[in-house]
């Protein structure tokens, strides 16, 4: 167990849905981290928050937006759903923002996009 | 913009084989590079990382990675695989002046037989 948490495991919903995947970091880690993981593109980050500010975009659609509240959880939106965004979507944590800090990985939210 | 290939899509081995996954990065500045795990319906685990120092850097599980410069390579071995081994095997870089966002291969998947 990494201490990562991802809720819900998994999602369907139909093209122009809008879904939010919650992710709870490791214990006393002060950054969280979007990855999405699909076939064809394999792990592409998507945003980085640091103790509630965004530190680093990837990747990441006009579409989707992420938020890092007081308590740490952060929350991944994405709207207007397209076929294409079906995929496993990854969280993170790690304790700071420096490039030795390992990152935690949760266990993924699989969206199935109808 | 850091870019981290995977030649090796599906390998293929039997028990008490010898194993080496490929790993090339392409980044002008210094790094730090991982290699990340995934089991079967499991997050990602940190295998083993490399941030400075000697370039031979041994992991759990009996892995162990060689970071070659000159070749801008950090090749993932293991001298005997165990069918526990199946998995998908990332290899991951970020820059050390950057945000701690990794960058990673596209994988590759490892099937051991028995």
């Amino acid at each position: 167990d990494s201490g990562v948490t991802q809720t819900p495991k998994h999602l369907i919903t139909a093209t122009g849905q809008r879904v939010t995947l919650r992710c709870s970091p490791r214990s006393g880690d002060l950054s969280v981290y979007w990855y999405q993981q699909s076939l064809d593109q394999g792990l592409q980050f998507l945003i980085q928050y640091y103790n509630g500010e965004e530190r680093a975009k990837g990747n990441i659609l006009e579409r989707f937006s992420a938020q890092q509240f007081p308590d740490l959880h952060s929350e991944l939106n994405l709207s207007s759903l397209e076929l294409g965004d079906s995929a496993l979507y990854f969280c993170a944590s790690s304790d700071g923002t420096g490039s030795n800090s390992p990152l935690h990985f949760g266990n993924g939210t699989r969206l199935t996009v109808t | 913009a850091q870019s981290v290939s995977q030649h090796n899509h599906h390998v293929i081995l039997s028990e008490a084989a010898s194993l080496e996954l490929g790993c090339n990065y392409s980044y002008g500045g210094t790094v730090n590079l991982f290699w990340y795990v995934q089991y079967p319906g499991q997050h990602l685990q940190l295998l083993l990382k490399y941030f400075s120092g000697d370039p031979l850097v041994k992991g759990i599980k009996g892995f162990e990675a060689e970071f070659i410069k000159s070749k801008f390579s950090f090749n993932l071995r293991k001298p005997s695989v165990q069918w526990s081994d199946t998995a998908e095997y990332f290899c991951a870089v970020n820059a050390l002046s950057g945000a701690n966002n990794l960058f990673f291969g596209t994988g590759t998947r490892l099937t051991v037989i028995p």
